[in-house]
């Protein structure tokens, strides 16, 4: 089975905390996601990074900040986040070129207080 | 941008029946057609995909048809068991990025 670790798999933060969601996948993939599930929705896509470089950005609000440092990581940083941004966050990777499958990690389910 | 709309919302069905779950898009651009099934608290995973230039394709009791020309395509659960119970989302991609929409769901419930 493909892997995409995340961790944490839970995290409970305030509104005034700063904290960091990680993402890791070592399958070679060049391609790296966040998407944000609310409970009974699809998941919504955040940001994408493709060679490391930020391709896509959903119009997402500046208190989430994406960092991918290298090609097996990414990084989720949040900041000043509201409890309308409690979800569960999913990352997932791919192969670049067309048409090739994204793999899901198992999320971190953020609540925010 | 595109939009991919998912029917049924909620779907029963009787065990070793079969289930269909049907979705359209708008973007003919789009030529990527994956399948997820997400178990409650569990990560979406790929159950099977079709390229635009494939018509179907079957995985053991799992097939996807894709109609390009009216441009929806089908997914097709054959003989149900209860581990079948899931939501599905289809999704929609174009070849040229890596921006893939998500069907609302279709919550699947097999009956023992």
């Amino acid at each position: 089975d493909t892997e995409v670790t995340q961790t944490p798999k839970h995290l409970v933060m305030g509104m005034t905390n700063k904290k960091s969601l990680k993402c890791e996948q070592h399958m070679g993939h060049r391609a790296m996601y966040w998407y944000k599930q609310k409970a009974k929705k699809p998941p919504e896509l955040m940001f994408v990074y493709s060679y490391e470089k930020l391709s896509i950005n959903e119009s997402v609000p500046s208190r989430f900040s994406p960092e991918c440092p290298n090609s097996s990581l990414l990084n989720l940083h949040l900041h000043a986040l509201q409890p309308e941004d409690s979800a569960l966050y999913l990352c997932a990777s791919s192969l670049t070129g067309v048409n090739q499958p994204q793999h899901f990690g198992d999320g971190t389910r953020l609540s925010i207080l | 941008g595109e939009n991919v709309e998912q029917h049924p919302s909620t779907l029963s069905v009787q065990e070793g029946d079969s289930a269909v779950i049907k979705c359209t898009y708008s973007d003919s651009a789009s030529n990527y057609f994956p399948w997820y099934k997400q178990e409650l608290g569990k990560r979406p995973q790929l159950i099977i995909d079709i390229r635009s230039n494939v018509g179907e394709k079957k995985d053991q009791r799992i097939a996807v048809t894709l109609n390009k020309t009216a441009k929806h395509f089908s997914l097709h659960i054959t003989e149900t068991q209860p581990e079948d119970s899931a939501v599905y989302f289809c999704a929609a991609r174009r070849g040229d990025n890596n921006d893939m929409r998500f069907g609302a769901g279709t919550r699947l419930t097999v009956k023992p």
